[in-house]
């Protein structure tokens, strides 16, 4: 069965600090990843997705995402943290079957000023 | 003009109660999910409808029914509440075109239910 694995639970970085979320995906065939965003209180909001081609995917926010195959990892980053930015993070994987996103267990960033 | 909308946004009730909530999505959308988000903020899907057909469900209890009058709205029965229901359920859709995993779903803000 697919499953995403986000290693670290608790992230804490210094505000215009760059910033790296690991994401392990295990998926049978080519993944469609993605990476969401969920601000306290709130729903979840895109960042960015891969669906093929460039491994480099950029997004919203500044956030940009790396695919790479060989490691299974579809890792978030940011070259500078803003405040704002303090969330959880969450990766999925679609499945083929129904659509349906299987999500990690989240990270949590916190920033500190 | 909000996209995917729930109502309500929280909800407080005693267990053995029936309760639902609603979803609506302005997005001209084929597909609708609902998800829940439990205690330690782990997502799992529930349900998923395509044109107002049931395409997914997740080994969810039957007091659980899902029900889309239109293609436009998902919503969520459930039946005799119980203390593990207590959680955040999210409504998503998707243009349910694509198919195989790549259809982007956008979130509704969530209904934090609490069972007492």
């Amino acid at each position: 069965a697919q499953s995403v694995t986000q290693p670290d639970i608790h992230i804490t970085v210094s505000e215009g600090a760059s910033l790296e979320l690991r994401c392990n995906y295990s998926y049978g065939a080519t993944p469609y990843l993605f990476w969401y965003v969920q601000s306290p209180g709130q729903g979840l909001q895109l960042l960015l997705k891969y669906f093929s081609g460039d491994t480099l995917v950029q997004g919203i926010k500044g956030f940009e995402a790396e695919f790479k195959r060989s490691q299974s990892s579809f890792n978030l980053r940011k070259p500078s943290v803003h405040w704002s930015d303090a969330a959880e993070y969450f990766c999925a994987v679609g499945e083929w079957t129904g659509n349906k996103l299987v999500f990690g267990a989240g990270t949590i960033l916190r920033v500190k000023s | 003009d909000t996209a995917v909308s729930q109502t309500p946004k929280y909800l407080v009730t005693q267990m053995g109660n029936d309760k639902s909530i609603k979803c609506e999505q302005n997005l001209g959308h084929d597909t609708m999910y609902w998800y829940k988000q439990d205690s330690k903020k782990f997502l799992k899907i529930m349900f998923s409808y395509n044109n107002k057909e049931l395409i997914i469900n997740e080994t969810v209890p039957n007091r659980f029914s899902p029900k889309s009058p239109d293609k436009a709205h998902l919503n969520l029965h459930i039946n005799s509440l119980e203390l593990g229901d207590s959680a955040v359920y999210f409504c998503a859709s998707s243009r349910g075109t694509s198919g195989g995993g790549s259809d982007t779903q956008y979130f509704g803000p969530g209904t934090r239910l609490t069972v007492l």
